[in-house]
């Protein structure tokens, strides 16, 4: 069992680009959850996903910030036109049917803004 | 709604000597609480949770910590430090009566552990 995937490990974009950061879950596991973790702070929520569904973004900003978890393939997080205050390690968790069965986390992208 | 504060930000002890790491929580119902360990650059590893059963959690690597509710903590212990367990440590609580799985997380505690 590979445990959580994420991909890239690290990602440098400049000011304007696009971020896509891609999480695979473990096998058999059906719910993904995002979190981001800002420099010296705890991670913070984002968002959580079933296949095909947001169930809660409640942590997600406004603008410019997307989610989504297909009913094939990676979940995927989208930043358009990043800015250095996006720079942080953005981290996916997985679990088989909701958090009370407890979460595995991936090792996290870490995302730079140049 | 749910928070967690972490009363020390930085814990430095000698290898062999016992850990001590202070969590408080705040929570309008019964809790899951949780700590998280993340050695650098690397993901987050569970180290043990809480989930209404036994007060006193037993985790991997030596760890526990005691549920007091009276006292609304869930310190984490460990007898004797080992260099390894160097890392920063989250206190977490689970989060929103909606059951939506939002773990808060505490600032962190950097573990400091000198030979």
């Amino acid at each position: 069992n590979a445990g959580v995937m994420q991909n890239p490990r690290h990602l440098v974009r400049r000011r304007g680009q696009e971020a896509r950061l891609r999480c695979s879950p473990m096998k058999g596991h059906s719910h993904v959850y995002w979190y981001r973790q800002l420099p010296e702070e705890g991670l913070k929520f984002m968002v959580y996903l079933q296949k095909e569904n947001i169930i809660d973004e409640s942590g997600m900003p406004k603008e410019r910030f997307s989610a989504e978890f297909p009913k094939e393939g990676p979940s995927i997080l989208r930043i358009q036109q990043v800015v250095r205050g996006d720079s942080a390690a953005y981290f996916c968790a997985s679990s088989p049917e909701g958090w009370s069965y407890g979460y595995t986390f991936g090792s996290g992208t870490r995302l730079t803004v140049v | 709604a749910q928070s967690v504060t972490q009363l020390d930000s930085h814990v430095s002890v000698s290898e062999g000597t016992p850990v001590l790491l202070r969590c408080n929580y705040s929570s309008s119902y019964s809790p899951s609480l949780f700590w998280y360990v993340q050695h650098p650059n690397k993901g987050l590893q569970l180290l043990l949770k809480y989930t209404s059963a036994a007060t006193l959690v037993k985790g991997i690597n030596g760890f526990e910590a005691e549920f007091k509710k009276s006292e609304t903590s869930f310190h984490l212990t460990k007898p004797s430090a080992h260099m390894s367990d160097a890392a920063e440590y989250f206190c977490v609580v689970s989060g929103g009566s909606s059951n939506t799985g939002k773990l808060i997380f505490g600032q962190g505690t950097t573990l400091q552990v000198k030979p």
